[in-house]
């Protein structure tokens, strides 16, 4: 099966530039994650969908991050504007359900440099 | 603190034994995850461990879980160069994955 797609692959902004990072899950996952990697640690989840409703975005920085994933599918994350502790690699992952034992299925991420 | 702990660096010979340690605070996990990530990769499921076993075996891979101390332990035998990476113990609180701040494993020839 094709694994969890996200792109782009590379991004380097300007601080208080905005930027937008793109997930497709895998096909039937409900549920979608995405987590923040800061270099040097573990990845800190931002928010967490089961189809196309908020499940937690109590880590997401709503100030200026925003998440939507409006059929049920694909998601978009978006930052606006961009500060210098952005910069991480941004990872979607994707489950069967929230109640999926198997673990959570990654995207390569997304790299985020700003400068 | 932490909800997940981890040492960060381990460094093992090839053809040694290497284990690599996490902690955990949530008791009601019922499950726990070893993820490994190579570099410029995202996170690959390694094993999982389900809270009511004590050992669980797959290939060179031993987990190890000590429910009384919350303590969790990945065993690679005989290690090899391509097992470097950085490894992460992850548990389900309260409905999403918290990971630990990773076990660089460093594998010298």
């Amino acid at each position: 099966e094709a694994g969890v797609a996200q792109s782009p692959r590379y991004k380097i902004i300007e601080k208080r530039q905005s930027v937008a990072f793109w997930c497709n899950p895998i096909s039937g996952h409900a549920t979608l994650y995405w987590y923040q990697q800061i270099l040097g640690q573990g990845p800190k989840l931002l928010i967490q969908f089961q189809n196309n409703g908020v499940v937690d975005d109590s880590q997401l920085p709503k100030d200026r991050f925003s998440a939507e994933r409006l059929k049920g599918v694909d998601s978009t994350l978006k930052i606006q504007p961009a500060k210098l502790e952005d910069s991480a690699v941004y990872l979607c992952a994707s489950s069967l359900d929230l109640s999926d034992s198997y673990g959570y299925t990654f995207g390569s991420g997304t790299r985020l440099t700003v400068v | 603190g932490e909800d997940v702990e981890q040492s960060l660096f381990l460094s093992v010979r090839e053809g040694d034994s290497s284990v690599i340690n996490c902690t955990y605070t949530d008791s009601s996990s019922t499950y726990l995850y070893w993820y490994k990530q190579e570099p410029g990769a995202g996170l690959q499921l390694l094993t999982y461990i389900f809270s009511n076993m004590d050992m669980k075996q797959d290939q060179r891979l031993t987990v190890l879980l000590n429910k009384k101390d919350k303590h969790l332990s990945l065993r690679i035998a005989d290690t090899q160069t391509g097992d470097s990476a950085i490894y992460f113990c992850a548990g389900p609180l309260t409905g999403k994955l918290i990971f630990g701040q990773g076990t660089t494993l460093q594998v010298k020839p």
